[in-house]
């Protein structure tokens, strides 16, 4: 099945700096990249995705990029604030199992005031 | 619309025992999905289900079963509970596009 790994496994930026995670995945049917964000005590909630078709994609100042090649997407956070602090996990979705989706381990965010 | 709710939010087991965990959802999604989240471990599918009737095992199934009679409800059983099974479980739906809306999460403690 798929693996997905994520790094950093924690961050800590000062407000204002951006911030990056990566992720990798190992099967090459894999099509639907979405990431999302947990709060404390809390369900994780969708913050940006991406299909293989798609390079990059942006929205404010959250950014997803691509490389189908390499195997690894990342999200890009830039102008971070306070707020933006919590848990992040990639997933991966292979289109031959069309409904399953594979976590990273998760990254926990913390914005420096 | 209350979106993906889960009963209970929290519990205690002993081995040993059984309980059922409920997810409910009002917005009418297809598919339906129990996780369980564990530090350092991510989220790993435990069942899905595509449609009412229709279940199907994920990575981690061993240990419990489900149930979807309802197009609405995801139950998620647990027979015989074990200490390996204390973890927080969050229920999710989504519809025929990819987007996954998650529950609250139930944490639950085998004692």
């Amino acid at each position: 099945g798929e693996n997905v790994e994520q790094h950093p496994s924690t961050l800590s930026v000062q407000e204002g700096d951006s911030a990056v995670i990566k992720c990798t995945y190992s099967d090459s049917a894999s099509n639907y990249f979405p990431w999302y964000k947990q709060e404390l005590g809390k369900g994780p909630q969708l913050i940006i995705d991406i299909r293989s078709n798609v390079g990059e994609k942006k929205d404010q100042r959250i950014a997803v990029t691509l490389n189908k090649t390499a195997k690894h997407f990342s999200l890009h956070i830039t102008e971070t604030q306070p707020e933006d602090s919590a848990v992040y996990f990639c997933a991966a979705s292979p289109s031959n199992t069309g409904n399953q989706f594979y976590f990273g381990t998760g990254t926990s965010l913390t914005v420096i005031p | 619309n209350a979106g993906v709710t889960q009963t209970p939010k929290f519990r205690v087991l002993k081995t040993g025992q059984s309980m059922t965990l409920l997810c409910a959802q009002d917005m009418n999604h297809e598919y339906m999905y129990w996780y369980r989240q564990d530090p350092g471990m991510g989220l790993r599918l435990i069942h899905y289900s595509v449609g009412e009737g229709t279940t199907a095992k994920g990575e981690v199934p061993d240990g419990y079963n489900v149930s979807r009679l309802k197009k609405q409800n995801f139950l998620l059983g647990l027979e015989s509970a074990a200490p390996s099974q204390t973890s927080v479980y969050f229920c999710a739906s989504r519809p025929l596009a990819n987007e996954q809306f998650f529950g609250p999460g139930t944490r639950l403690t085998v004692l």
